[in-house]
């Protein structure tokens, strides 16, 4: 069965760089989230997408910014990056909601991102 | 808000073991709640989930049942395998009426299974 892919899977930045994360969801998939995963942490939150649309936001810092396109995948634009965004970032997605109900959130590889 | 508290690691056990990994809940509204294992250098796969109180989710040999009395939703196996060393991640999604929301992950527990 097809996965969520995300690409890269490994990226390299320097300091104040930028960096744009790609995430390709299930087909059919129309919700898109994305997750940090800090060294040792859990994942937080940072933003969705439902039919392109931003759907709700977290803890995504204003140096972030990102967009669901007309294909459904979506980009992670990040910009004058520092040490502490060094971390994991998962894309998730979800099938259509049916009537309210909620749907499983199936998860990329993730990229693993080094900020030098 | 909502949060989920997770029993703290590293967990060590011996293979055939029995495992429990301790999970609870605080959220505002009836959550659903779900287990995602992370092996090593790899991403978030769902291992297992419960949508309202009394289900029970089971997969692979794990099971887990939402008890919403002490709002907890404790992951066991009965016999556990060098395989099943990972990561465990308990979380919850409140959902919506119009659609999905985002997931809030425990800490995780780190699981390490000897021969």
């Amino acid at each position: 069965a097809a996965g969520v892919i995300q690409s890269p899977r490994h990226l390299i930045k320097e300091k104040r760089e930028t960096a744009t994360l790609k995430c390709y969801p299930i087909p059919r998939h129309d919700t898109v989230y994305w997750y940090q995963q800090g060294p040792g942490q859990d994942p937080q939150f940072l933003i969705s997408f439902y039919e392109k649309m931003q759907s709700d936001k977290g803890s995504i810092p204003d140096r972030f910014s990102a967009q669901q396109f007309s294909d459904y995948h979506s980009e992670l634009n990040m910009s004058s990056l520092e040490l502490g965004d060094s971390a994991l970032y998962f894309c998730a997605s979800s099938a259509p909601s049916r009537a309210g109900l909620l749907e499983t959130q199936y998860f990329g590889p993730g990229t693993r991102l080094l900020v030098l | 808000g909502d949060s989920v508290t997770q029993m703290e690691g590293p967990v060590t056990l011996s293979e055939e073991a029995f495992l429990t990994i301790n999970c609870t809940y605080t959220a505002t509204g009836y959550p659903s709640l779900f287990w995602y294992v992370q092996y090593p250098g790899e991403g978030l796969q769902l291992l297992l989930k419960a949508t309202k109180a009394d289900d029970k989710g089971s997969n692979k040999g794990f099971e887990a049942t939402y008890r919403k009395e002490t709002t907890s939703f404790h992951l066991e196996k009965g016999s556990v395998q060098v395989s099943d060393s990972a990561v465990y991640f308990c979380a919850l999604n409140e959902g919506a009426n119009f659609g999905n929301e985002k997931l809030t992950f425990g800490t995780g527990t780190r699981l390490t299974i000897i021969p």
